[in-house]
């Protein structure tokens, strides 16, 4: 079956600009986790949805933004960027139990 | 709140060698379960092996095992008769099972390169 699917997979933006980045989980998977991996800070957790509510969030400031449609696709969305918002996106969906997280190969944002 | 450390930034290992990555991990919750994960320069992040912390027995998969010490939190990854396809980052990660924990915590990631 196909995995998890993000798009785009680079991305540069200006500083000020908002971004939105795609997320498709694998049929079946109603929950897609977010992360953000940057070489300083590592890997963070940025949210979780669940059947297209917010169970969990990560400590980053309200720019950061997401959602799940009821096709469990989720998008995130940062706006007002700056440049240390530059990093590796990964999107991760499971069925429910823990050893089903499948994880994207990521969206690269760079904020020039 | 979870911490997870992983000391060691780089090692390396001679192609059919066994390699011991290292991590610790800090919490309050009973009820968890520990990851590594592999991510090679295409970005993705594969699940090599898991363990639940109720479970006394170390996981295995193939060439890969745990050396699982709940007392200690400690939870290192043996890999042995290393192969070229295994140099890639290695994370190790936690993740409790209890609703607002239940996030997968890493730590910084490990550097692994196989020699030929």
């Amino acid at each position: 079956k196909a995995g998890v699917t993000q798009t785009p997979r680079y991305l540069i933006k200006t500083r000020g600009q908002q971004v939105t980045l795609s997320c498709s989980p694998i049929s079946g998977h109603r929950s897609v986790s977010w992360y953000q991996q940057t070489p300083g800070q590592g890997l963070q957790f940025l949210f979780e949805y669940f059947s297209e509510t917010q169970r969990n969030k990560g400590n980053f400031p309200g720019r950061f933004s997401g959602r799940q449609f009821s096709n469990s696709r989720s998008e995130m969305n940062v706006s007002t960027l700056e440049l240390g918002d530059s990093a590796l996106y990964l999107c991760a969906s499971r069925f429910g139990s823990p050893d089903g997280y499948t994880f994207g190969s990521g969206t690269r944002l760079t904020v020039v | 709140a979870q911490t997870v450390t992983q000391s060691q930034p780089e090692m390396s290992v001679q192609e059919a060698e066994t390699v011991t990555l290292s991590c610790t991990y800090d919490t309050s919750e009973s009820n968890y379960y520990l990851f590594w994960y592999k991510q090679p320069p295409s970005r993705q992040m594969i699940l090599v092996i898991r363990q639940e912390a109720y479970k006394q027995q170390n996981a295995t998969e193939n060439r890969f095992s745990v050396n699982f010490q709940k007392a200690a939190k400690s939870f290192s990854l043996k890999i042995s008769d290393s192969q070229l396809g295994d140099t890639a980052m290695y994370f190790c990660a936690f993740m409790a099972l209890t609703g607002a924990n239940s996030k997968l915590t890493f730590g910084k990631g490990i550097t692994l390169s196989v020699r030929p």
